[in-house]
């Protein structure tokens, strides 16, 4: 079935560690996302990626780091540089309908980055 | 500021009965969206509202864009126990070719039975 794969399901990490949260996509989707949610205050764009190698900051990217070398794959990585990092991370894709001017996102099932 | 808000944050309904949950914007909607969240998951599509004065209906749920493209509302007739989580309105306030979207923080619907 298509849709989008996300790993690790958990993850803790000690201070001061990088750490990469792998998303993988097989809706032949151009676009990819990742999104940070933390209790009351909603989805916050990280990242965004409209095409293969090449990606745009969204409104929190600071602390994180993203590559698009493939169209199925958009993984994230958390940077020690991010201060607060222990959230619940979504990633999603969406097709652009142009005849529509606009398209849904398809989510992940997430991840959820704990902090020790 | 939030540009996406939500009301009510959290709401307790006894099965069977009917519920609203509104969104609205300072900014006209170019696409507005509803997904609905189970704890600890991700976000499941429910709905997508483009033109004032759009409605669209999907089982018992029923959601509703005003022609200002400002407000929307997500009506749930008859609820049961299956309705209950979280449901967050997703926009896209700048009309350009990224998709990206804004979400509210989400209202969270418990359904008792």
């Amino acid at each position: 079935d298509g849709g989008i794969t996300q790993s690790p399901k958990y993850l803790f990490r000690k201070e001061g560690q990088n750490v990469t949260l792998s998303c993988e996509q097989n809706l032949n989707h151009d676009a990819m996302y990742w999104y940070r949610q933390d209790p009351g205050q909603g989805l916050r764009l990280i990242y965004y990626s409209q095409i293969v190698n090449d990606f745009q900051k969204g409104d929190i990217a600071e602390g994180y780091s993203v590559s698009r070398e493939k169209k199925e794959s958009f993984p994230l990585t958390v940077t020690s540089a991010q201060k607060n990092p222990t959230a619940f991370y979504l990633c999603a894709s969406s097709i652009w309908k142009p005849e529509a001017n606009t398209g849904e996102l398809f989510f992940g099932e997430g991840s959820r980055l704990t902090v020790l | 500021s939030q540009e996406l808000e939500q009301s009510p944050q959290s709401l307790i309904v006894q099965e069977g009965k009917n519920l609203t949950i509104n969104c609205t914007s300072s900014k006209t909607l170019y696409g507005l969206y509803w997904y609905k969240q189970k704890y600890g998951e991700g976000l499941i599509f429910l709905m997508m509202l483009q033109k004032g004065g759009e409605e669209k209906s999907h089982e018992k749920i029923t959601a509703k864009l005003d022609e200002k493209k400002q407000q929307s509302s997500l009506h749930i007739t008859a609820s049961q126990p299956s309705h209950a989580g979280t449901y967050l309105c997703g926009a896209d306030t700048a009309g350009g070719a990224t998709n990206k979207l804004i979400f509210g923080t989400g209202t969270l619907l418990a359904v008792q039975p």
